[in-house]
């Protein structure tokens, strides 16, 4: 199965700064076609996740320009610029590459 | 506007069964496979496996191949994970997911599996 490793377990961010969170792979995750199958989420607390990152770099429908994501084929990075209250929660990454899918173990994000 | 619906909460007994539900609306049903997602308490997420509306098709983690049932009803658009034998390591709460990019995400039920 493949493991991703999201580093660090937490961070604490000033309103407005930026932020940024590692999510590294055990195997590349870019496919056959050419797409990095690497994909973030992010789970406000008490709520399901949504879908914020797909195919590595592509921000997903509704969600601000203040979040951008890119890689290689094993190491990504997260950031988020300008850092809001409402960015709290737990962000994981996960691959969409193989089955078995996997997640990371998430990073959660708090305010100062 | 796209949403699923889960069924409510549930508490078993352990070595019992419980069957969830996930009701699709605001897109075509059998267009978008259905994965199903475990989270247990403050820990991270767990890919159960996915069904396919349309075909009927299934592909589940080898963890739960056991233990998980997934099928839908396409005449109600719904989507059905059945946990059997359940333990207290069961507890979680579960999620359905649409397609590959699980893009929307059911509101999560709860099962709790105590005697």
């Amino acid at each position: 199965d493949i493991v991703l490793t999201q580093a660090p377990l937490s961070v604490s961010v000033t309103p407005g700064e930026s932020a940024s969170i590692s999510c590294r792979s055990s195997k590349s995750l870019l496919s056959s076609k050419g797409i990095t199958s690497l994909y973030w989420y992010l789970q406000r607390p008490g709520k399901s996740p949504q879908l914020l990152i797909y195919q590595m770099s592509n921000l997903a429908s509704g969600v601000p320009d203040r979040f951008s994501s890119s890689g290689s084929e094993t190491d990504f990075t997260l950031k988020i610029s300008k850092v809001e209250t409402e960015d709290v929660g737990v962000y994981y990454c996960g691959h969409r590459l193989e089955y078995p899918l996997t997640f990371g173990s998430g990073t959660k994000l708090e305010i100062k | 506007q796209v949403k699923l619906l889960q069924s409510g909460a549930a508490l078993v007994k352990p070595g019992d069964s419980v069957k969830m539900s996930c009701k699709a609306s605001g897109y075509t049903f059998t267009d978008y496979i259905i994965h199903w997602v475990k989270q247990s308490h403050g820990k991270s997420l767990e890919w159960i496996g996915y069904i396919n509306p349309y075909s009927g098709g299934t592909n589940y983690n080898e963890k739960f191949k056991s233990k998980a049932t997934l099928t839908v009803d396409k005449s109600s658009s719904t989507a059905y994970m059945e946990f059997s034998r359940l333990t207290s390591e069961d507890s979680a709460i579960y999620y359905c997911a649409r397609s590959n990019f699980f893009d929307y995400w059911g509101q999560g039920v709860m099962v709790t599996v105590s005697s």
